[in-house]
């Protein structure tokens, strides 16, 4: 069975600090994978994708893979109350699959 | 910026009728999905569909299920009598380039009493 883990949290961060998000996944056959954001009772948005082992940026975001360990992560930096939110890490095989989707970390951050 | 459309936002219905979600994907994108959510639980697979037949289908698209993309624009899944585990938020997605850009609509949540 294809799975995809993550902490359910509720992960409290203070404004302006760091948050760290971890995910990890089942399926050696994983290429790609996402990370969405989801507020509550609205649906998913993408936020960035990887597919090479290592970081990649994205402005205030950071995903981190290592296939090896079958982890992927993300970090926030400087949150804002905004980025309050459930993410969902995702993974697929290649363009033409399914993505399948770990049940999300709650995140609040604390003004 | 384009927008994938469903509608109705929410419905509600009669256990064993049948409901009819519906979506406008963005126009030019040629994968189209559709996925669920039941409340506190994970978003989960149900159909994706391009070239206009079924790519693949998940272990919860059973008979009961079907999916129209009936007039060139619309996208619609067909549940043809609704149980009370069908109630959730269903959400259409598609994509110009399948997985690797998946555009969400708002969803529609189904109510199943």
């Amino acid at each position: 069975q294809k799975e995809v883990e993550q902490n359910s949290g509720p992960l409290s961060v203070p404004e302006g600090a760091i948050a760290s998000l971890n995910c990890t996944y089942s399926d050696r056959g994983s290429q790609s994978f996402f990370w969405y954001r989801q507020y509550s009772g609205k649906s998913p948005e993408l936020i960035m994708f990887i597919y090479s082992n290592g970081d990649k940026e994205d402005g205030r975001f950071t995903a981190q893979l290592n296939k090896a360990s079958q982890y992927v992560s993300l970090l926030i930096r400087d949150s804002q109350p905004s980025d309050s939110a459930t993410y969902l890490c995702a993974v697929n095989r290649n363009r033409d699959d399914k993505i399948i989707f770990g049940k999300g970390t709650r995140l609040h951050i604390l003004p | 910026e384009p927008e994938v459309t469903q509608t109705p936002s929410h419905q509600v219905t009669q256990m064993g009728q049948e409901v009819i979600l519906r979506c406008v994907p963005i126009s030019n994108h040629l994968y189209f999905y559709w996925y669920r959510q039941i409340l506190g639980q994970k978003v989960e697979f149900l159909v994706s569909f391009y070239n206009n037949e079924i790519s693949e289908k998940s272990e919860i698209f059973d008979d009961q299920f079907s999916v129209e993309r009936p007039d060139g624009s619309n996208f619609t899944l067909k549940i043809r009598s609704t149980k009370l585990e069908d109630s959730a938020m269903y959400f259409c997605a598609s994509s110009d380039r399948g997985s690797y850009g998946y555009t969400f609509g708002s969803g529609t949540r189904l109510t199943v009493v």
